[in-house]
């Protein structure tokens, strides 16, 4: 199946840095990718819809000056949590939609996720 | 817009038991409908999804579904759990002819006892 990988599996930082996670898409063409947050024991909360070449959109409720998506390449998208603080502490997961298997019904692939811890 | 429950937040079984992970979605129209499972510190990987025809689709490792309208449910079954099976399951659906962008349920964690 699709593939959508994720890096890094795991970031610690100190407060008040800068991290960025990477998504990408290693066996096909993603115009749009999604970034969630995850915390413990709870569901998925979505965040952004990354586009390809255009502006993310982002949910309500999430600061987009904190939260930067970057989506360079139809198979790379970047999240850089900016002035990272300990609250800022989640497992953060992207996924991509594969025009190809199921695009347009909300089937999505996920990466392996990237747990971020700040001290 | 399109919502999922899943009503169980925790299930215990024991390993070669059945398993039946409930869940409700409300949508408008014929919904698209899927079951992802997430194993600790990963992302989520698709078990089985439905689109139209069959109701009852078949999945990876042994697992079913079945899509019930007049109940709005979509119902996650196992007829024999293996430890590995311990995970948390997430039941999302997806707008048709929409924005596609899935909902999920909140998950049910599976504990499986020896």
């Amino acid at each position: 199946g699709a593939v959508v990988s994720q890096h890094p599996s795991r970031v610690i930082c100190k407060s008040g840095t800068s991290v960025k996670i990477e998504c990408r898409s290693l066996d096909f063409q993603a115009t749009t990718m999604f970034w969630y947050r995850q915390f413990p024991k709870q569901s998925l909360m979505l965040m952004a819809t990354s586009n390809e070449g255009s502006k993310a959109t982002y949910e309500q409720g999430v600061e987009k000056d904190k939260f930067l998506i970057n989506h360079a390449s139809l198979t790379l998208s970047t999240l850089t949590v900016t002035s990272a603080h300990p609250e800022d502490s989640s497992f953060y997961i992207c996924s991509a939609r594969d025009p190809r298997r199921g695009g347009d019904t909300g089937e999505l692939f996920f990466g392996e996720g990237s747990r971020l811890t700040v001290l | 817009a399109q919502s999922v429950t899943q009503p169980d937040i925790h299930i215990t079984v024991s390993e070669g038991a059945s398993l039946e992970l409930r869940c409700n979605y409300s949508y408008g129209a014929t919904p698209y409908l899927f079951w992802y499972v997430q194993s600790p510190g990963q992302g989520l990987q698709l078990l089985l999804k439905y689109f139209s025809g069959d109701t009852l689709v078949q999945g990876i490792k042994g697992f079913e579904a079945e899509f019930k309208r007049s109940q709005s449910s979509f119902n996650l079954r196992k007829p024999s759990v293996h430890w590995s099976d311990a995970a948390e399951y997430f039941c999302a659906v997806g707008a048709t002819g929409g924005s596609y962008i899935p909902t999920f349920g909140r998950g049910t964690s599976l504990i499986v006892h020896p």
